[in-house]
């Protein structure tokens, strides 16, 4: 089994609906983290959480929400999906040492029609 | 905004030849690190480099750092068909990583 699960792999929807994108990992780290990948533009970080109570902002956050249920699950929200946001999205775990690298899961490809 | 950048954005070489990519960025770091991402797929991996050191190796991987100048490349060698993906540095600093816009390998048999 994969040390980070993304559900669901693949998503089309349409503008205005909410989406929930979730991941799940078995790795025990503290750190979890969303990424959004464009063509050409490399990984730029949605949010990041250094546990469950602590949450942070990362570059691109506007237009989107997240929720640290435990310290296996964070999951991404689209309050209400615009097509701009039609990307690949990737969640990554890493533990607190900072000089440890990231571990990603699959991702999930997003269409917003 | 984008710390790093690749050079080049795609390089296409014949298997068995060394494959050379490299990365720059602009401000200082606590490492650099690399991964792989075949198509489709989430990113690996393949080696991390602390700020304090200049060059690291891991199977047909080499990485070297020069904080002088800010840059740092990563040395495949012996290509193989396998090698075929994207390659992205990414840099450490304040616990978060930022990332380049990748390297696209094509290794041709």
């Amino acid at each position: 089994d994969a040390d980070v699960t993304q559900t669901p792999r693949n998503r089309i929807t349409k503008t205005g609906k909410r989406i929930m994108l979730e991941c799940s990992q078995t790795k025990g780290h503290d750190r979890m983290y969303w990424y959004r990948q464009d063509p050409g533009l490399g990984l730029r970080l949605i949010y990041y959480s250094f546990d469950v109570k602590d949450i942070n902002k990362g570059e691109i956050s506007d237009g989107y929400s997240v929720s640290r249920q435990a310290q296996a699950k964070f999951s991404l929200s689209l309050e209400s999906a615009i097509p701009n946001q039609t990307a690949l999205y990737f969640c990554a775990t890493s533990d607190t040492d900072s000089n440890q690298p990231q571990h990603f899961g699959d991702g999930t490809r997003l269409s917003i029609l | 905004s984008q710390q790093g950048e690749e050079d080049p954005q795609a390089l296409s070489i014949q298997e068995g030849e060394n494959a050379t990519m490299n990365c720059s960025y602009k401000t200082s770091i606590n490492n650099l690190q690399w991964y792989r991402q075949n198509s489709g797929r989430g990113l690996v991996h393949l080696i991390l480099i602390r700020s304090n050191e200049r060059e690291k190796h891991s199977g047909r991987l080499r990485v070297t750092l020069d904080t002088s100048k800010k840059s740092s490349s990563l040395l495949i060698t012996a290509s193989r068909a396998a090698d075929t993906a994207s390659y992205f540095c990414a840099t450490g600093r304040n616990y978060q990583l930022i990332w380049g816009a990748g390297t696209k390998l094509i290794i041709k048999p």
